[in-house]
């Protein structure tokens, strides 16, 4: 089955710093999201992006799907932000399955 | 928000015993997840429904099994709980008649003690 890396497992910022989360896949897939864990564990969905480019406010994301990576950019970080990052997969090979990467964990300090 | 219930929200049980979680959806969508989160892991999917009575196994099912028996609603079922079933369960559905190419949204998630 698909394989999901997430990079950097873990992440300390400061308020106001600039980060890229990185999301590998092993295959090529039809859907893929970006969802933030706040610190009550509510899955939020940032960004449905099987391939191009969002943005939404100082969250943006990329996926090049032909490479098998996605990126996702937070801008001026807020100790809002702070919680996990997932992303998650979903092949191109007929399957329902919907596979989660392990995550990074952002904490930002005021 | 997408209308996504599970229930009961948390529960504490005894080892040896059956246990039942809910998700209740009000938006008709086709397909339906059960995932579990536990750390160091993210959230690793159990079993998945793709129509009514279609079910499907996902990375950890042992231990699990799944019914749908209409639309709206996916049960999970520990037919014997252990203390390393004790989790915190999410419960996700799928847009109806898009295909495969479709966002999914998560319930509030079960929390799950296996004593």
């Amino acid at each position: 089955g698909i394989q999901v890396e997430q990079s950097p497992p873990d992440l300390i910022l400061q308020e106001g710093a600039n980060s890229t989360l990185r999301c590998n896949f092993s295959d090529s897939v039809n859907n893929l999201q970006w969802f933030h864990q706040n610190p009550w564990g509510q899955l939020i969905n940032l960004f449905y992006i099987p391939s191009g480019t969002k943005q939404n406010g100082r969250l943006s994301a990329t996926t090049v799907a032909t490479e098998r990576y996605s990126l996702l950019y937070i801008s001026s970080s807020q100790t809002t932000d702070s919680g996990v990052y997932f992303c998650a997969v979903g092949g191109a090979t007929g399957t329902y399955k919907y596979i989660f990467g392990t995550g990074t964990r952002l904490k930002v300090l005021a | 928000d997408a209308g996504i219930t599970q229930s009961p929200r948390h529960k504490v049980t005894e080892t040896g015993t059956p246990v039942t979680l809910r998700c209740h959806q009000t938006e008709n969508h086709r397909y339906m997840y059960w995932y579990r989160q536990d750390p160091g892991h993210g959230l690793r999917l159990i079993h998945y429904s793709y129509g009514v009575k279609d079910t499907d196994k996902g990375e950890v099912s042992d231990g699990y099994s799944v019914s749908r028996s209409k639309t709206e609603d996916f049960l999970l079922t520990l037919e014997s709980a252990t203390s390393s079933q004790t989790s915190v369960y999410f419960c996700a559905i799928r847009d109806l008649g898009r295909g495969l190419n479709t966002e999914a949204f998560f319930g509030q998630g079960t929390r799950l003690t296996v004593v």
